[in-house]
């Protein structure tokens, strides 16, 4: 596709579900990143994924949160037992490669824990 | 570790006045750095980025950013505010082999007619 998307825009949750967040990439692009923006505050990087590896789990806030990618394509990051504190806008990203410099973002997925 | 303070989380300006939204870093290799634009219910859009060549950097939409080492700074700026540059701006710092990229708190910035 033309820029990186995201599914679903907006996620109303109940506290305690599972989520799952979908982002697909620029095609051919092998970098992809997980963001999240809290309110208020910039964005926290999450993990980073070259290919389908993911050499950099380490601002993953918790074991309640884990991601995978296949086909060296789309990329699913997954919330288990969502707390409110999980509420926040979770971006996506791809470059061309590790060392491509910039980074193009999806528009979010709006998460929202009740 | 490599970090990004911006100064201001608000700033307001007069359309065709003079846009100053201050970025500091800390890294401990030369940084690539960047500013990253989010119009409302939009994502981040790319405005400029310093990658080690020219330390005055022009981006889109009239910005452009000075990368000063001896400050350690990376201010935007643009000479005449127009109303649709309101948005929220980022200030951001790459980091090490994955260039997983650190953000500042972000500048909100208004502009009156």
């Amino acid at each position: 596709g033309a820029g990186v998307s995201q599914s679903p825009s907006n996620k109303v949750t109940e506290k305690g579900k599972d989520v799952e967040l979908r982002c697909d990439p620029i095609s051919g692009h092998t970098a992809l990143y997980w963001y999240r923006q809290r309110l208020g505050q910039g964005l926290e990087f999450l993990i980073y994924f070259q290919g389908n590896s993911a050499p950099d789990k380490s601002g993953l806030p918790s074991d309640r949160f884990s991601a995978e990618r296949t086909g060296e394509s789309v990329s699913t990051l997954t919330i288990q037992r969502t707390q409110q504190e999980d509420s926040a806008v979770y971006l996506c990203a791809s470059s061309r490669d590790s060392q491509a410099v910039e980074q193009f973002f999806g528009p979010g997925t709006r998460l929202t824990v009740l | 570790a490599q970090s990004v303070t911006q100064l201001g989380s608000h700033v307001s300006v007069s359309e065709g006045a003079l846009v100053l939204l201050r970025c500091n870093y800390s890294s401990s290799v030369p940084p690539y750095l960047f500013w990253y634009v989010q119009y409302p219910n939009q994502g981040l859009q790319l405005l400029l980025k310093y990658t080690s060549a020219a330390t005055l950097v022009k981006g889109i939409n009239g910005f452009e950013a000075e990368f000063k080492k001896s400050e350690t700074s990376f201010h935007l700026t643009k000479p005449s505010a127009h109303m649709s540059d309101a948005a929220e701006y980022f200030c951001a710092v790459s980091v090490g082999n994955t260039d997983k990229l650190i953000f500042g708190t972000g500048t909100r910035l208004q502009v009156f007619p």
